[in-house]
């Protein structure tokens, strides 16, 4: 099994351009999650799914979309990047929302 | 005030020490506890989960004071292996699961 895996790895973006982030778990999770983590400040969620179909806002949802189209993909988009949405993007997956959550090896964007 | 709370550290000991983390929340309906460590440039990863009556694994051992709402880590014997960062993990149970992460606190351990 793979486990949670991430694209792109790196990316650097212009101000006011566009990018989807992909993940993917193949442990036939239900709930799914973006996260940003900036040097300090800890991991803060973005927007999260509880199933197929489903999404939430989470904690900094703000300039931020995501879709949940099928199951095992969660999806993060940013419409018109901005240079405060330079980070280190994860995505984690846990079968209950009560457990463990297994986290994507990241994405590190940079927006000049 | 935030929800979990670490000192940031950094935590520098030499091989061989013993060394604690400590970790408070504010939510008393917090239900469920974790360690994570994250190693730089990586990804967290589950260390332990937190049980009241407390749990060990190897070097490794994790208390829950819920009448004080704090969690603690102890690590004895250091090996250099174990510097990375560890993060405090609480989930809140109010209608939805809520997962909160501490800031982490930063350990070095040196020869």
């Amino acid at each position: 099994n793979a486990g949670v895996t991430q694209t792109p790895k790196f990316r650097v973006l212009k101000t006011g351009q566009s990018m989807t982030l992909l993940c993917a778990q193949d442990m036939n999770h239900e709930y799914m999650y973006w996260y940003r983590q900036d040097p300090g400040m800890g991991l803060r969620l973005i927007h999260y799914s509880v199933g197929e179909g489903t999404t939430a806002k989470g904690e900094v949802p703000d300039g931020y979309n995501v879709s949940r189209l099928k199951k095992q993909n969660f999806l993060l988009g940013l419409e018109s990047a901005a240079p405060s949405q330079t980070s280190v993007y994860f995505c984690a997956s846990n079968d209950r929302g009560i457990d463990e959550q297994y986290f994507g090896p990241g994405t590190r964007l940079t927006v000049t | 005030r935030k929800e979990v709370e670490q000192d940031p550290g950094p935590f520098n000991v030499p091989e061989g020490a013993t060394v604690a983390f400590n970790c408070t929340y504010s939510n008393s309906a917090s239900q469920s506890f974790f360690w994570y460590r994250q190693d730089c440039r990586k990804e967290p990863k589950l260390l332990m989960s937190v049980y009241s009556s407390g749990n060990e694994d190897g070097r490794f051992t994790a208390q829950l004071n819920r009448a004080s709402q704090y969690i603690s880590l102890l690590i004895r014997d250091s090996k250099l292996s174990d510097s990375a960062t560890y993060l405090c993990v609480v989930i809140l149970n109010t209608g939805g699961f809520k997962t909160i992460f501490g800031a982490g606190t930063r350990l070095f351990v040196k020869a």
